[in-house]
């Protein structure tokens, strides 16, 4: 059965302390990986995608890389605007569907 | 704004009564999704459409649950006789062509409340 796990589901962090958040996914033929943004009351907002095992990108504090198994989204030096939830996605094999992880809801204390 | 717009944001109802949702899509996108987000839960596929069809409707309980996108104007999740288990966060995206390999862009929702 196609699955996203993301890990850990809650996260704190001290201003500045680096981490990194996992998502490890079981889709078969995987046509790419989205990592998302959500702030309390909003919609996700896009940060990143992915499509090929060894690719990177990266945007201000945070670097996305892919595994042919999981994706980590690296927080370097982290500020507490950089609170949020972040959900990773894969897109499933028919190609209309984003399969939606449950999220890894973090928080930088300052 | 040229972001994909929901309205409302909040939408009261009580049980029994027809809420509808609404959605507009970014400019130049003609490929629409919804989502719905219950408390501690991520986000479920609920229904993927393009301008007069839909697509794929495999994540849209049986009974209540209807979704258009009509030629013209905004594409509209409907869901009658709500009840309290409806209460959640609706979300539409958009995107300019089929899902696969290109992202999807998210309004900012729409919380619907039973009562």
């Amino acid at each position: 059965e196609d699955q996203v796990t993301q890990s850990p589901e809650a996260l704190r962090l001290q201003e500045g302390e680096s981490s990194s958040l996992n998502c490890s996914y079981t889709v078969s033929g995987l046509r790419g990986l989205f990592w998302y943004r959500q702030d309390p009351g909003k919609g996700p907002e896009f940060l990143f995608t992915l499509y090929s095992a060894g690719e990177e990108k990266e945007k201000e504090r945070l670097k996305a890389t892919l595994t042919k198994k999981e994706s980590f989204l690296h927080i370097t030096a982290p500020k507490p605007e950089d609170s949020a939830t972040y959900l990773c996605a894969v897109i499933l094999p028919t190609g209309n569907q984003f399969y939606f992880g449950t999220g890894t809801s973090l928080t930088v204390i300052p | 704004n040229a972001g994909v717009m929901q309205n409302p944001r909040h939408l009261v109802r009580r049980r029994g009564q027809e809420a509808r949702l609404r959605c507009s899509p970014m400019k130049g996108h003609s490929h629409v999704y919804w989502y719905r987000q219950l408390p501690e839960e991520g986000l479920k596929f609920m229904v993927y459409l393009q301008k007069e069809n839909i697509i794929d409707e495999s994540g849209m309980p049986k009974e209540r649950f209807s979704a258009e996108f009509p030629k013209e104007g905004p594409s509209i999740l409907r869901i009658q006789q709500v009840v309290r288990g409806d209460s959640a966060a609706y979300f539409c995206a958009s995107s300019p062509v089929l899902a696969a390999g290109n992202t999807i862009y998210f309004g900012e929702g729409s919380w619907l409340t039973v009562v």
